[in-house]
């Protein structure tokens, strides 16, 4: 079993319209979760972290984390092209160790 | 300029060929990171070092070493490089003292490497 488990996608979606990405981790002990975004051939840029269980929003993202259920997602609302892209998520099972899923591939079409 | 910067951003190799990629930065971060990333794969921890004295491999650094020349230097070697090597290469930082929580990397631009 992988570690960090997402939807490859491609997950399409229209302009104005939620995107919502999931991920699934096997640590019961991962204290922290980290969303990135990569852009193809470009570096991961971080969205944001939630390490709490309930919603965390900023901007027109909103990260939702559900430790019982070892579950934990993102949700694009009002979507824009700009938002294509790879969607990495990252657990931190101890001090220093990212896991990182293969990524979710977000399409947004005009 | 940017934070974190890596050299070269792209490298075609011969297999069997000595190679360095080169990172550094200006965060004033302690921890510092190599990782790679295959195409379905995710990316993938190579070596880690959370001070100048203190390296440690990660998940697969056979075929790798690695130097820590300062707190803003941390350089990846394949010493004899082979094709399956050929991969996206991402340095990373961070610093848990920065009162952010939780510890949160910050990636430079990538190395493309390609071994023929």
């Amino acid at each position: 079993q992988k570690e960090v488990e997402q939807n490859s996608g491609p997950l399409s979606v229209p302009e104005g319209a939620i995107a919502s990405l999931n991920c699934t981790y096997s640590d019961r002990g991962s204290q922290s979760f980290f969303w990135y975004r990569q852009y193809s051939g470009k570096s991961p840029e971080l969205i944001m972290f939630i390490y709490s269980n309930g919603d965390k929003e900023d901007g027109r993202f909103t990260a939702q984390l559900n430790k019982a259920s070892q579950y934990v997602s993102l949700l694009i609302r009002d979507s824009q092209p700009s938002d294509s892209a790879t969607y990495l998520c990252a657990v931190n099972p101890n001090d220093y160790k990212l896991s990182f899923g293969a990524g979710t591939t977000v399409t947004v079409r005009a | 300029d940017a934070d974190v910067t890596q050299t070269p951003r792209n490298r075609i190799t011969k297999t069997g060929k000595r190679i360095m990629l080169e990172c550094s930065q200006t965060k004033g971060h302690d921890r510092m990171y190599w990782y790679r990333q295959d195409p379905g794969l995710g990316l993938r921890l190579i070596y880690y070092s959370f001070d100048v004295k203190d390296i440690n491999k990660g998940e697969i650094s056979d075929g790798y070493s690695v130097s820590r020349q300062a707190q803003a230097k941390f350089s990846l070697s394949l010493e004899s490089a082979i094709p399956n090597q050929t991969a996206l290469y991402f340095c990373a930082t961070s610093d848990p003292e920065t009162g952010s929580l939780p510890d949160t990397q910050y990636f430079g631009p990538g190395t493309r490497l390609t071994v023929l």
